[in-house]
């Protein structure tokens, strides 16, 4: 199952906005509504953001959200702060079973 | 709160049998599937495979014909097993829990690097 397609990196300046593409296919995310996002700093377990395309765990700050179109889901960060800092993946169930994830984007904040 | 505890050996040379076991902490063991994910350095994530409590499996296609996910009701572990490794096996090893209606991985163990070396 090829991995879902991310920009390598991505870059803001505190309090900007940016987003973050991860494109898959119609048998992943063009199909089904579970899309998924998660922070990973150095050295440390990914950390759930966004899941079902659009929803926030409790913890996670509304400056983080969700959408998809077709087969690209998207992340935005809004206000960009220091601590954004991080790599980002998307992940999408891919039918039997099965899950596939993103190649990763770095989030740089200038 | 769900923790993940997880262990195993880090250095294996080629052929031998990776193996890892992930103790839970916390929540329900009966209600989500637990799942091992693994990301070589500096790449991407892969998703591995899962076992429900009922010791229903799901493997990654790539993988399935040398991975086996078992389960220990009794200790709230789930272990991985994957034969025959090579250096391209060489990646930090996750447990995650994967919650059944969302799909999604919502707790994560704290990761083992697992190298491949002869």
């Amino acid at each position: 199952q090829p991995a879902l397609t991310q920009p390598p990196s991505a870059s803001g300046s505190p309090g900007q906005s940016v987003t973050i593409s991860c494109t898959g296919t119609s048998s992943d995310i063009g199909t089904y509504h579970y899309v998924s996002w998660y922070q990973q700093r150095p050295g440390k377990a990914p950390q759930l953001l966004i899941y079902m395309v659009n929803q926030r765990p409790s913890g996670v700050p509304d400056r983080f959200s969700g959408s998809k179109s077709g087969n690209t889901a998207s992340l935005t960060v809004s206000g960009l702060q220091s601590e954004d800092e991080a790599e980002y993946f998307c992940s999408s169930y891919a039918g039997a079973n099965n899950h596939v994830f993103g190649t990763g984007s770095h989030l740089t904040v200038l | 709160q769900v923790q993940l505890q997880q262990w195993g050996a880090g250095l294996l040379k080629p052929s031998e049998t990776l193996s890892l076991t992930c103790a839970v902490y916390g929540g329900s063991f009966t209600g989500n599937y637990w799942t091992w994910i693994r990301q070589s350095p500096g790449k991407g994530l892969e998703w591995v495979g899962e076992i429900n409590h009922s010791g229903n499996t799901n493997y990654s296609p790539s993988l399935k014909s040398r991975v086996t996910i078992s389960v220990d009701t009794s200790t709230n572990q789930f272990s991985l097993r994957l034969t025959s490794v090579s250096a391209a096996d060489t990646a930090v090893y996750f447990c995650a829990r994967r919650r059944v209606a969302a799909r999604v991985f919502d707790f994560w163990g704290q990761g083992n690097l697992v190298t491949v070396s002869s």
